[in-house]
């Protein structure tokens, strides 16, 4: 079984760009969740999605942050336009149901 | 707000140096709390869930356990490849929002030496 994968590994952009972050959650899991870590810090949640609707999304740090699950499947979190504080690495898990959580590789966003 | 603390934040073991890895949390009902392993460049890796004080799981030498304001992960004879960043990680009781958010704490850096 495939595990969830995200696209890119990395990515470098210059303040002010626009960075959009894909993630593949493993086939069947109909919940979908982003969490980021930020240098130094816990890896904090950012929002969760069941299917194609957004559950929760306390996490997210302000409106520059847009993320959609359209059709269900995958997920794209865009971040416009990107700040220097916007740095980190960012995860995306899904689950089944609502117990164990199964995490993607991560995308490591540098912004200059 | 939920809250995890782990310690120690590094702990260095020879091989075989038997040891345990603490998670103290902090929230309004705790619905389950998870183990999960990081390696470097990595995602973390699903270990363990505990769900109620007393509960204990094992996997190869690692035993998780729970009491009502903590979690240890007691490592047992560890070797070099269980080396990693070990993450502790709490989930409230389901909300009317239905939220399944993790809490996360910092994580401890194990290094086993040879």
């Amino acid at each position: 079984e495939a595990g969830v994968t995200q696209f890119p590994s990395h990515s470098v952009i210059e303040k002010g760009q626009t960075v959009t972050l894909r993630c593949d959650p493993i086939s069947g899991h109909d919940n979908l969740y982003w969490y980021r870590r930020v240098m130094g810090k816990e890896i904090k949640f950012l929002l969760h999605f069941v299917k194609e609707s957004k559950q929760d999304e306390s996490g997210m740090p302000n409106n520059r942050f847009l993320a959609e699950r359209t059709g269900g499947t995958y997920s794209t979190l865009k971040v416009q336009p990107a700040e220097l504080e916007d740095s980190g690495v960012y995860f995306c898990a899904s689950s089944q149901f609502g117990d164990e959580q199964f995490f993607g590789p991560g995308t490591r966003l540098t912004v200059l | 707000e939920d809250q995890v603390t782990q310690s120690p934040e590094a702990l260095r073991l020879q091989e075989g140096e038997s040891s345990s890895l603490n998670c103290s949390y902090t929230v309004s009902g705790l619905r389950g709390l998870f183990w999960y392993r990081q390696d470097p460049g990595k995602g973390p890796e699903f270990l363990f869930t505990l769900y109620s004080a007393g509960e204990e799981k094992e996997k190869e030498r690692l035993k998780a356990t729970l009491t009502k304001k903590e979690s240890f992960l007691h490592i047992t004879a560890p070797k070099p490849e269980d080396s990693a960043t070990y993450l502790c990680a709490v989930q409230a009781p389901y909300s009317g929002a239905g939220s399944y958010q993790l809490t996360f704490g910092k994580g401890t850096k194990l290094s086993v030496i040879p």
